[in-house]
């Protein structure tokens, strides 16, 4: 069974700090990996996708990192602001269509003065 | 553009009634889909749609019916509500079917049943 598993599960850090979330998963055949954030009340939103072939992908203050060979993924905050406080989604395609996600529990970070 | 709406935003249920979660994108996209959310869990796809006049079953169809008459309006049913329903649910809505293609998603409907 297709599964994706995210650690930790949630963390507090005080603003301006960095922090690194874990995406592990077991999905065959991979296709591509999408973090999401989702803030409370809302939808989620994409902050990035990850094939095969990409290693590491920037958008503004958030990296992340894709190792096929292992299967895992992390997603690094830098400088964290109080609006990152929301819970981050790791989704793992296994095949060609939106149809066939794997969805991650999320972590759940909160960003403290 | 106002992305994908969804409506209501909070719904109470008594179990046995039955209503319909309104979705509606404006984006001209093909692909749409419905998820619920439930603590602990990740999203779950419930039904989708590949255009209009096309839909098939997710992961958790049971309860749950689903109609695409245009391309803009994916309406979900629930027939008989149970508190098993008791969930978030979210829309959303992709240019079509592949993964490479971003979903964007609804605010969500917080539904109770009791």
């Amino acid at each position: 069974k297709n599964q994706v598993e995210q650690s930790p599960q949630s963390l507090i850090i005080l603003e301006g700090k960095n922090c690194t979330l874990q995406c592990n998963y077991t999905v065959s055949p991979f296709s591509n990996l999408r973090w999401y954030k989702q803030d409370t009340g809302r939808g989620p939103v994409s902050l990035t996708i990850m094939t095969f072939s990409e290693n590491t992908k920037s958008n503004r203050r958030y990296t992340a990192t894709l190792d096929a060979d292992t299967k895992q993924s992390s997603l690094h905050i830098t400088a964290s602001q109080l609006s990152d406080s929301a819970s981050y989604i790791c989704v793992v395609s296994a095949g060609y269509g939106n149809n066939r996600l794997a969805f991650g529990k999320g972590n759940q970070v909160v960003v403290i003065p | 553009n106002a992305g994908v709406t969804q409506t209501p935003k909070f719904q109470v249920l008594k179990t046995g009634q039955s209503m319909t979660l309104q979705c509606a994108q404006d984006m001209n996209h093909e692909y749409m889909s419905w998820y619920r959310q439930d603590p602990g869990m990740g999203l779950r796809l419930i039904h989708y749609s590949v255009g209009a006049g096309i839909t098939d079953q997710g992961e958790v169809p049971n309860g749950y019916n689903v109609s695409r008459s245009t391309t803009e309006d994916f309406p979900l049913r629930l027939l008989s509500a149970a508190p098993s329903q008791t969930s978030v649910y979210f829309c959303a809505s992709s240019r079509d079917s592949s993964s490479y293609n971003e979903q964007f998603f609804g605010p969500g409907t917080r539904l109770t049943v009791l």
